[in-house]
């Protein structure tokens, strides 16, 4: 079946760094991929829509500067926190829906739990 | 806008109990409707869906049924195992939007099953 393969699974950094995650869709073409934030015991809140060779769509009140997006390919896009702090700890999930196939459900990755010190 | 709404939890079950968790929500048109689960440390994974009116979905002795006339999808299962402990999520998305069709969760429930 579909696998959306997400990297890496798990991150500690200093305050101030910046931290690259990515998401691939490893055995289909995902010309869409969504990123989702998770806080403890709460439900996934969306922050950005990811469209291959465009602008993502950010979701209203997520920072565009803060949190960069890339999809540079149909199997592939990033999420940047840029100079990140320790408010933007949290556990980071993206999902990728098969380009072309209707009514489709979205693929989730496993998330990466981001710990900013 | 879209919502869904799911009965408060944590849910605590002896093995082999009866399960329903509610799931009712709101919309404009012909949404479509899933159960996703959540184990531990992990990301989500699509347990069953319903696109349609009176569509069942089902996967691992887990049932629901799109109830448009109550706009719910309950989710049911006969006999629960210690396996099944996780957090389920119902969820919906925009009807006919195509590929950046967004998905609108519930708040989630945690499911805990005794032995």
């Amino acid at each position: 079946g579909a696998v959306v393969s997400q990297h890496p699974s798990w991150v500690i950094c200093k305050s101030g760094t910046s931290v690259k995650i990515e998401c691939r869709s490893l055995d289909f073409q995902a010309t869409t991929m969504f990123w989702y934030r998770q806080f403890p015991k709460q439900s996934l809140m969306l922050m950005a829509t990811s469209n291959e060779g465009s602008k993502a769509t950010y979701e209203q009140g997520v920072e565009k500067d803060k949190f960069l997006i890339n999809h540079a390919s149909l199997t592939l896009s990033t999420l940047t926190v840029t100079s990140a702090h320790p408010e933007d700890s949290s556990f980071y999930i993206c999902s990728a829906r098969e380009t072309g196939i209707s009514n489709q459900p979205q693929h989730f990755g496993d998330g990466t739990r981001l710990s900013i010190l | 806008g879209n919502s869904v709404t799911q009965m408060e939890g944590p849910v605590t079950l002896s093995e082999e109990a009866f399960l329903t968790i509610n799931c009712t929500y709101t919309a404009t048109g012909y949404p479509s409707l899933f159960w996703y689960v959540q184990y531990p440390g992990e990301g989500l994974q699509l347990l069953l869906k319903a696109t349609k009116a009176d569509d069942k979905g089902s996967n691992k002795g887990f049932e629901a049924t799109y109830r448009k006339e109550t706009t719910s999808f309950h989710l049911e299962k006969g006999s629960v195992q210690v396996s099944d402990s996780a957090v389920y999520f119902c969820a919906l998305s925009d009807p006919g939007t195509g590929a950046n069709s967004k998905l609108t969760f519930g708040k989630g429930i945690t499911l805990s099953v005794r032995p």
